[in-house]
C-alpha cells in the first residue's frame, strides 16, 4: 500500500491558463474522489468515480472543470481559464466500493492562480 | 441538506490535558455515517474513525475516545493526556444515504488543536 499519490503538489499559473493536476489512487481501490479546500476550511466534494465512470459531480465543479479517469487507475482534473478563486488545495482521495468507506487522501497540489 | 457544525475554531491546551473536540451534525437521512480526521501540518487528512448511525455505543483507541449521541445530534472526540504529536487540524464529517453509497462527506470547518509542552 503505497498510498495515494498527486502531482504536483504546488502549481502556480496566471489567470487564464489551463492546469491539469494528476491523482495516483491505492491500487486496490476502484473508487476516487476529487475534494476541494480553501483555507480555514474543511474540504468540499467536487466528483467521485467508480472504475472509469464518473457517477456524480458537484454543484461546485463548473464547466470550466473536467476530470477523467482512462481505464479506472489514474485521475486527472483539469481547470481551464483558471479564475483567481480557483486557488485551493485540491486533495484526491480513494476507498474501496464498501458503503461509506474510509477515504484515503493525497497530500494535495495546491494551485495559486496569480 | 447535510451540515456539519464544528463551532470550536482553536483550541490551546497543554501537554497532558484532556481536551474535547465537539462536533454537531444535521441530516434528513436514517442511515449516515459519521467520521473524524486529522490533518497535520504535512496536509495529508488522516482517517481516525467511522461510526454509523445505527450504533451509538461509544468507543475508545488508546488515548482516543469517541461520543456519539443521536438526541443531541453530536459525535464528540476526546484526546486523554494531550501531546505535542496531536497539534492538528481535526475534522468532523457526514456521509448519508443508503448503504451501498459512497463516501461524499460533508465535512464542518474544522478545530485547529495546539498542544505544549
Amino acid at each position: 500500500d503505497t498510498g495515494v499519490s498527486q502531482n504536483p503538489r504546488h502549481k502556480i499559473t496566471k489567470r487564464g491558463q489551463n492546469v491539469t493536476f494528476r491523482c495516483d489512487p491505492i491500487s486496490e481501490h476502484n473508487r476516487l474522489y476529487w475534494y476541494r479546500q480553501t483555507l480555514g476550511q474543511g474540504p468540499e466534494f467536487l466528483t467521485y468515480f467508480q472504475n472509469e465512470a464518473q457517477l456524480e459531480k458537484s454543484r461546485l465543479l463548473s464547466d470550466r472543470f473536467s476530470a477523467e479517469r482512462p481505464k479506472g487507475s489514474f485521475s486527472t482534473l483539469e481547470i481551464q481559464r483558471t479564475e483567481q478563486g480557483d486557488s485551493a488545495m485540491y486533495l484526491c482521495a480513494s476507498s474501496d466500493t464498501g458503503g461509506h468507506s474510509p477515504l484515503h487522501f493525497g497530500n494535495g497540489t495546491r494551485l495559486t492562480v496569480t | 441538506a447535510q451540515k456539519v457544525t464544528q463551532a470550536q475554531t482553536e483550541i490551546s491546551v497543554v501537554e497532558k490535558e484532556d481536551v474535547t473536540l465537539d462536533c454537531v451534525y444535521e441530516t434528513r437521512d436514517t442511515t449516515y455515517y459519521l467520521f473524524w480526521y486529522k490533518q497535520p501540518p504535512s496536509g495529508e487528512l488522516v482517517f481516525l474513525i467511522r461510526r454509523n448511525s445505527f450504533d451509538e455505543q461509544n468507543e475508545i483507541s488508546g488515548r482516543y475516545s469517541w461520543n456519539f449521541q443521536k438526541s443531541t445530534s453530536s459525535f464528540n472526540f476526546t484526546i486523554t493526556a494531550s501531546q505535542v504529536v496531536d497539534s492538528a487540524v481535526y475534522f468532523c464529517a457526514l456521509s448519508s444515504g443508503g448503504t451501498g453509497t459512497a463516501s461524499k462527506l460533508t465535512f464542518g470547518t474544522g478545530t485547529r488543536l495546539q498542544v505544549t509542552l
